[in-house]
């Protein structure tokens, strides 16, 4: 079974421009966490998804970050415009209400604003 | 504020020995326990979930749980330099789950 697809996987960009990622999540899966990782900040959670609703989005920087999933099975992380203190690891990852809790993660975004 | 806490290392352990990772959280209603594994460069991977208090095994790996004392620790025996890799630890609170900053783990061989 395919994973959790995340793309790009890596993208430079200028500051000010605008950035999207994407994540496709697990076939079957309801819930979807969109993560940014850095080595100062750890594991940061960014906004959570729960058929295709958005329940919690408080981990969201502030208001240049925006996220969609206008499907069960897509999702993208905005950002505009980048800064360079947005450079970072973006995870996406998904799982299924009640298994649980295990969580699978995509490959990541590397994202570096100059 | 929910916390789980664990020690960033790195913790040094000679190829063929046990490997002890430790984690303590903060919030006695956690239900659910997870150790992930990380490599340089790659994403969080999942080797061990465990949901009750005890052992836990699976393969080299053993994950222990002590919900009184709000501590789960994984065990690797027989450690080998692929095990090198940053370990976190994660519980769940509510929908999701709160993350360790993670140990990093190097086998010497």
């Amino acid at each position: 079974d395919a994973g959790v697809i995340q793309s790009p996987r890596h993208e430079v960009t200028e500051m000010g421009q605008e950035v999207t990622l994407r994540c496709k999540p697990i076939s079957g899966h309801n819930s979807l966490f969109w993560y940014r990782q850095t080595m100062m900040r750890g594991l940061e959670l960014l906004i959570y998804f729960n058929n295709n609703v958005p329940i919690d989005d408080s981990g969201m920087p502030e208001d240049r970050f925006s996220a969609k999933m206008p499907n069960a099975s897509f999702s993208t992380l905005k950002i505009q415009p980048s800064e360079p203190r947005d450079s970072a690891v973006y995870f996406c990852a998904s799982t299924k209400t009640d298994s649980g809790n295990t969580i699978y993660f995509g490959e990541g975004s590397w994202l570096t604003v100059v | 504020q929910k916390e789980v806490e664990q020690n960033s290392g790195p913790l040094s352990v000679p190829e063929g020995a046990i490997a002890s990772l430790n984690c303590t959280y903060s919030d006695r209603g956690s239900q659910s326990f997870f150790w992930y594994r990380q490599y340089s460069g790659k994403s969080p991977e999942l080797i061990m979930s465990i949901y009750s208090n005890g052992d836990k095994e699976d393969g080299r790996f053993t994950a222990q749980l002590n919900k009184a004392s709000q501590y789960v620790s994984l065990l690797i025996r027989d450690s080998q330099p692929s095990d090198s890799a940053t370990y976190l630890c994660a519980v769940n609170w509510e929908y999701q789950l709160i993350w360790g900053a993670g140990t990093k783990l190097i086998i010497k061989p």
